[in-house]
């Protein structure tokens, strides 16, 4: 069993809808990522956070520390928003241990 | 500053070549970070520097793998005889480091493509 579980694999929306992606993980971290990776490979970081919710945008990403689970919602979205996200979590090494992405399509 | 660089983008290598790769990371950042990517899979983790010092490396970096930053400034990650498992997107991400965990910046990656 992964350490960080992400689900759905796969996702596609309808332009508006409004999107959950969800991340388990199995161990204790010191903080938990959410990182949105486009075709060609870049990485870029989203959130990072180790209590409660954060909000930038459209985006909001919340943890339940007791429950070890994440998600990240996005609200009306758009094609733009089609990429992979990522959940990654950071424990009492510095590394990043990630889930395996959820591809999100966005349709028009 | 423009971010974490890495060069090449691309590499096509032969079976058995050794190939070289390097990650200018942002400047004040003494944290270094190199990372392994799968199609389909999330990155997982090779090594990491603080400054000059490797302070840490997976079981996946086998002995002909080997990674330095001389001077704690770039870092090169260089693979001995590669092979077709090699391939892959190689991540370099760098943060600042010390007591608090920092997010982390990513560059562009080099695939390898090892024929």
């Amino acid at each position: 069993k992964n350490e960080v579980e992400q689900s759905p694999q796969n996702l596609t929306a309808q332009e508006g809808e409004f999107i959950t992606i969800n991340c388990s993980y199995s161990v204790g971290i010191s903080a938990l990522h959410w990182l949105q990776q486009h075709p060609g490979g870049g990485i870029v970081s989203l959130f990072m956070l180790s209590s409660g919710k954060k909000k930038h945008g459209r985006l909001i990403a919340t943890i339940n520390i007791q429950e070890k689970h994440s998600s990240l919602h996005i609200t009306a979205s758009h094609p733009r928003d089609s990429a992979v996200y990522i959940c990654a979590v950071t424990g009492s090494a510095r590394q990043l241990t990630f889930g395996s992405g959820t591809q999100l399509t966005v349709l028009p | 500053d423009t971010g974490v660089s890495q060069n090449p983008r691309h590499k096509i290598t032969k079976r058995g070549q050794n190939v070289t790769f390097r990650c200018d990371p942002i400047s004040e950042h003494n944290r270094l970070y190199w990372y392994r990517q799968t199609l389909g899979q999330g990155p997982e983790f090779l090594t990491y520097f603080q400054n000059e010092a490797q302070l840490e490396k997976s079981r996946l970096l086998s002995d002909r793998f080997s990674a330095e930053r001389p001077k704690g400034s770039f870092s090169t990650l260089e693979i001995q005889r590669t092979e077709q498992g090699d391939s892959a997107m190689y991540l370099c991400a760098s943060s600042f480091g010390g007591r608090y965990i920092y997010e982390q910046y990513f560059g562009p990656g080099t695939r390898l493509t090892v024929t």
